[in-house]
């Protein structure tokens, strides 16, 4: 839905890092996610950060949230092939615990 | 444990015709949603369900009905299919609390001829 944006693709060389990024609207968000989509398949939860928290960090991954202008993003270190996937951001609206997606980041990654 | 399973994953259907997604999961979860996902779209909310024998609409909800009459299962609804409806349906579940992690099942192709 409109109401949280990402650009549609991302192409990046094997080894390099990646970061995807995400707007939203809801200020009232509790919870924002990163979700995995492989090809063929559903989404699979990522990481989610909570939102009174600026950073996350799980292994390769690194999320960070700024709450002052609705931003978070997706730090992918040592991109590898097996990351290409598409990737969504979400965010549950205010209350309702319906997670709102983005329309998907295709990230390419490259020799 | 299966999680969300959907079935069936693919189907063709030809303009009129009627078919019922069914949605199943084993976690207990009390929502349920059905998105839809098509190129350049990303995820749309069709409807969804905050609990056993309630339904209620998304974003997206014109030629679509849905029935949740036990907790586990949702089903998706087309009575009178089109081609705008071709696209893959993602069926989901959560528990309903302040951390919505969805868990979604392996999707349902859809081409309507």
């Amino acid at each position: 839905g409109e109401d949280v944006e990402q650009s549609l693709f991302l192409s990046v060389r094997e080894g390099d890092s990646s970061v995807i990024n995400c707007t939203y609207t809801d200020s009232s968000s509790t919870y924002l996610y990163w979700y995995k989509q492989e090809p063929g398949a559903g989404l699979q939860l990522l990481t989610y950060i909570f939102s009174n928290m600026d950073m996350k960090q799980d292994q390769r991954l690194t999320v960070l949230l700024n709450k002052k202008d609705k931003h978070l993003s997706l730090r992918i270190a040592d991109t590898q092939t097996g990351d290409s996937a598409i990737y969504f951001c979400a965010e549950s609206m205010g209350g309702s615990y319906i997670p709102t997606f983005g329309r998907g980041t295709s990230l390419i990654v490259h020799p | 444990n299966a999680g969300v399973t959907q079935t069936p994953k693919f189907r063709v259907l030809k303009t009129g015709q009627s078919m019922t997604l069914l949605c199943a999961q084993d976690m207990n979860h009390e929502y349920m949603y059905w998105y839809r996902q098509d190129p350049g779209m990303g995820l749309r909310l069709i409807h969804y369900s905050v609990g056993e024998g309630t339904t209620a609409k998304g974003e997206v909800p014109d030629g679509y009905n849905v029935s949740r009459l036990k907790k586990q299962n949702f089903l998706l609804g087309l009575e009178s299919a089109a081609p705008s409806q071709t696209s893959v349906y993602f069926c989901a579940s959560s528990p309903g609390t302040a951390n919505t992690e969805a868990f979604f099942g392996q999707g349902t192709r859809l081409t309507v001829v």
